[in-house]
């Protein structure tokens, strides 16, 4: 069974600082999806990984696959409080789009 | 391009009554997903439609649920009697077969229990 773990679960930083949330999961996938949820609503895709070594940014989100070590990162640069959701991270497969959701990080950027 | 639309928002309801959610995916989308999302989880996949076939129903309890896309295009889901433990978020989501660009979520129904 595939379990895509999250952490931190809760992150709490300060407005200019730097960091990172790790997207660890247990079989092997071909596609990792970013999305994120503010409070109340729907989720929003923000990044789609489809290879080993693919990297992709928007803004100050930067997130990254290592598909050998069943890794993803999504990492903050210079957090700014609109930054403040939840972001999941989600595995999925070419041919089928069912999709296997993290945990879910709460980050809080505080002033 | 319209997005996803569901209704109704929010529903409440007392334990052992009936529920139904609609749903309807963007238009030429021939794969509609219902994930469930409990307050501090991530969403879980409770079945996937291609066209008005069933994919995956693996994690819906069939015993209280069901769904159905008789036509291929808009959708409902149904929860027959409620329990406490049904109080989600249910979202339906909408993709292209195979474009391995992700889905398009709707904006969801608050279902609280009591």
């Amino acid at each position: 069974e595939l379990k895509v773990e999250q952490n931190p679960l809760f992150l709490s930083m300060q407005e200019g600082k730097n960091y990172t949330i790790y997207c660890n999961y247990s079989t092997t996938s071909d596609r990792l999806y970013w999305y994120r949820q503010d409070p109340g609503k729907s989720l929003e895709s923000l990044f789609v990984l489809l290879s080993n070594g693919a990297v992709k940014q928007e803004g100050r989100l930067m997130a990254s696959l290592d598909t050998k070590a069943r890794l993803s990162t999504l990492h903050i640069t210079a957090a700014v409080h609109d930054l403040s959701a939840t972001y999941f991270c989600a595995v999925g497969y070419f041919g089928n789009e069912k999709l296997t959701f993290g945990t879910g990080t709460r980050l809080t950027i505080i002033p | 391009e319209a997005g996803v639309a569901q209704s109704p928002r929010y529903k409440i309801i007392e334990k052992r009554q009936s529920v139904a959610f609609w749903c309807n995916p963007i238009s030429g989308h021939a794969t509609l997903y219902w994930y469930q999302q409990i307050l501090g989880q991530g969403p879980k996949l409770l079945i996937q439609f291609q066209n008005n076939g069933v994919v995956d129903d693996s994690q819906l309890p069939k015993d209280r649920f069901s769904a159905e896309r008789l036509k291929g295009v808009d959708s409902t889901l149904k929860i027959q009697p409620a329990k406490l433990e049904d109080s989600a978020v249910y979202l339906c989501a909408s993709s292209l077969q195979g474009q391995g660009d992700g889905y398009t979520f709707g904006s969801g129904t608050r279902l609280t229990v009591v």
